[in-house]
């Protein structure tokens, strides 16, 4: 049983540039939750998928926004970076009703330069 | 809103000797479910407790061991016999019950550093 999967694992990217994550959930699974961790600091969670639509988002930007597929993967879309945008993205996927049972990708390494 | 304190950045110990992590949350949910991770330089979140609001039993798994206390809002967690693979970031989480649901609360996290 495949769990989470992420990718790319790393990603170099240019300031003003966009960038895409994508995120597969473990199998049984149907909520996507997308999460930031800057370095030396604590994830930061961005938002929620289920059933396509974002269910909860955290304070981030619009520059921040996502995709759900019909088939519960989830892209992560970051438009115009920043600098402070570098760090590890971490997906994590649950079943609804849930969400106190989350499993988390090994997540992806972006770099903004 | 919810917040979760882990006052210790770092903890350094000697093989054998015991870890204790500290963890102090806040949340104005009556049912929550708490949290603690390990973090290994390759970044994956490994789950390793969970607990919710209305189970307060303290228990022990292998070498962890955890204190949960509402009346102070902590949720201490402890290794026992440190080993060198311990060594790691860890971060306690909280997750509440209400417009919370499924969204995770974490720490700033505490390095433990264990040397042979």
């Amino acid at each position: 049983d495949a769990g989470v999967t992420q990718s790319p694992t790393h990603l170099i990217k240019t300031r003003g540039q966009q960038v895409t994550l994508r995120c597969s959930p473990k199998s049984g699974h149907d909520t996507v939750s997308w999460y930031q961790q800057a370095l030396g600091q604590g994830p930061q969670f961005i938002f929620q998928y289920y059933e396509e639509e974002e269910r909860q988002r955290g304070n981030f930007p619009d520059r921040f926004s996502g995709h759900q597929f019909p088939n519960y993967s989830s892209e992560l879309n970051v438009n115009a970076l920043l600098l402070g945008d570098s760090a590890l993205y971490l997906c994590a996927s649950s079943a609804l009703g849930q969400g106190y049972e989350q499993y988390f990708g090994p997540g992806t390494r972006l770099t903004v330069t | 809103a919810q917040k979760v304190t882990q006052a210790q950045t770092e903890i350094s110990v000697v093989e054998k000797e015991d870890v204790t992590l500290d963890c102090v949350y806040e949340t104005r949910d009556t049912t929550y479910y708490l949290f603690w991770y390990k973090q290994p330089p390759s970044g994956e979140l490994v789950f390793l407790i969970r607990r919710n609001s209305f189970d307060e039993q303290n228990e022990i798994s292998g070498r962890y061991s955890w204190n949960f206390q509402k009346s102070t809002s902590s949720f201490n967690f402890t290794i026992t016999a440190s080993q060198v693979v311990d060594s790691a970031v860890y971060f306690c989480a909280l997750s509440g019950t209400t417009d919370s649901w499924g969204k995770f609360q974490f720490g700033a996290g505490t390095q433990v550093v264990v040397t042979p």
